[in-house]
C-alpha cells in the first residue's frame, strides 16, 4: 500500500479565509486526483494532474503537482461555507488508486 | 456523465448473516471496479479490485473469504459480507472509472452503511 499523508488533517476557518492543504508521499505517482466527500456520500473528483509542476485552476481552487510527482497542494482563496467537506487526494497506481489520508475542512460563516 | 450505482445505501443485519452489495454502471461499462472501505472520519481503504470475469485482487489484510467479490458482467460488480460482526461495521463504497484514469478519474457509488447488531 502507498502512504499519501494529507496536512493538516482537520481544519476550521472563518469564512473568506484562505487555506492550503498539503498532500505528500514518499512514492511517484503517474497522477494524482483530489477529491471532495460529502457525510454519507462517495468522493467527488475535483481534478487530476498529471504533469510534474502542473497547476490547475478551477475558480478558487488552485491545484499543483510537485515536480518530483510525489506531493501535491491545494489551496482555497476566499473559503465559502459550501466548501466544507472531507479532501482527500489520491494517487493512481498501475491499476488501483489509493487515498490519502483526508482533511476535514470546515468554513463558518 | 459518468455514473455509479450502489445498492443498499444502508443495512442493518444480524451478526452471523450475510449482506450482498450491489455496484452497478448504469452509463459505461467497466471491466474493473473498486471496493472501498471507510471507517468514521477517516479515509477509505482500497479492500479490493473487482476483474470482470475472472478473480479479484484483494489488499493485504483483507480477508477474501470474509468479503466475497463478483464481477459476472461489465456493469455489475458485487461484495458479499459472509458471516458479519460488529466489527464489520462500516461504510462500504465501490467506485470505477469509464475510460482512462486521467481523463475521466473514478466515479464512486454513494456508499453502503452497513451496521452489524
Amino acid at each position: 500500500t502507498q502512504l499519501l499523508e494529507q496536512s493538516p488533517q482537520f481544519l476550521s476557518i472563518q469564512e473568506g479565509e484562505n487555506l492550503t492543504v498539503y498532500c505528500n508521499s514518499s512514492s511517484v505517482f503517474s497522477s494524482l486526483q483530489w477529491y471532495r466527500q460529502e457525510p454519507g456520500e462517495g468522493p467527488v473528483l475535483l481534478v487530476t494532474v498529471v504533469t510534474g509542476g502542473e497547476v490547475k485552476k478551477l475558480k478558487r481552487l488552485t491545484f499543483q503537482f510537485g515536480d518530483a510527482r510525489k506531493d501535491s497542494s491545494l489551496h482555497i482563496t476566499a473559503a465559502q461555507p459550501g466548501d466544507t467537506g472531507l479532501y482527500l487526494c489520491a494517487g493512481a497506481g498501475a491499476n488501483n488508486l489509493f487515498f490519502g489520508t483526508g482533511t476535514r475542512l470546515t468554513v463558518i460563516p | 456523465g459518468a455514473v455509479v450505482s450502489q445498492h443498499p445505501s444502508w443495512v442493518i443485519c444480524k451478526s452471523g448473516t450475510s449482506v450482498k452489495i450491489e455496484c452497478r454502471s448504469l452509463d459505461f461499462q467497466a471491466t474493473t471496479m473498486f471496493w472501498y472501505r471507510q471507517f468514521p472520519k477517516q479515509s477509505l481503504m482500497l479492500m479490493a479490485t473487482s476483474n470482470e470475469g475472472s478473480k479479484a485482487t484483494y489488499e493485504q489484510g483483507v480477508e477474501k473469504d470474509k468479503f466475497l467479490i463478483n464481477h459476472a458482467s461489465l456493469t455489475l460488480s458485487t461484495l458479499t459480507v459472509t458471516s458479519a460482526h460488529p466489527e464489520d461495521s462500516s461504510f462500504y463504497i465501490c467506485s470505477a472509472s469509464r475510460g482512462r484514469v486521467y481523463d475521466y478519474g473514478y466515479t464512486f457509488g454513494s456508499g453502503t452503511r452497513l451496521t452489524v447488531v
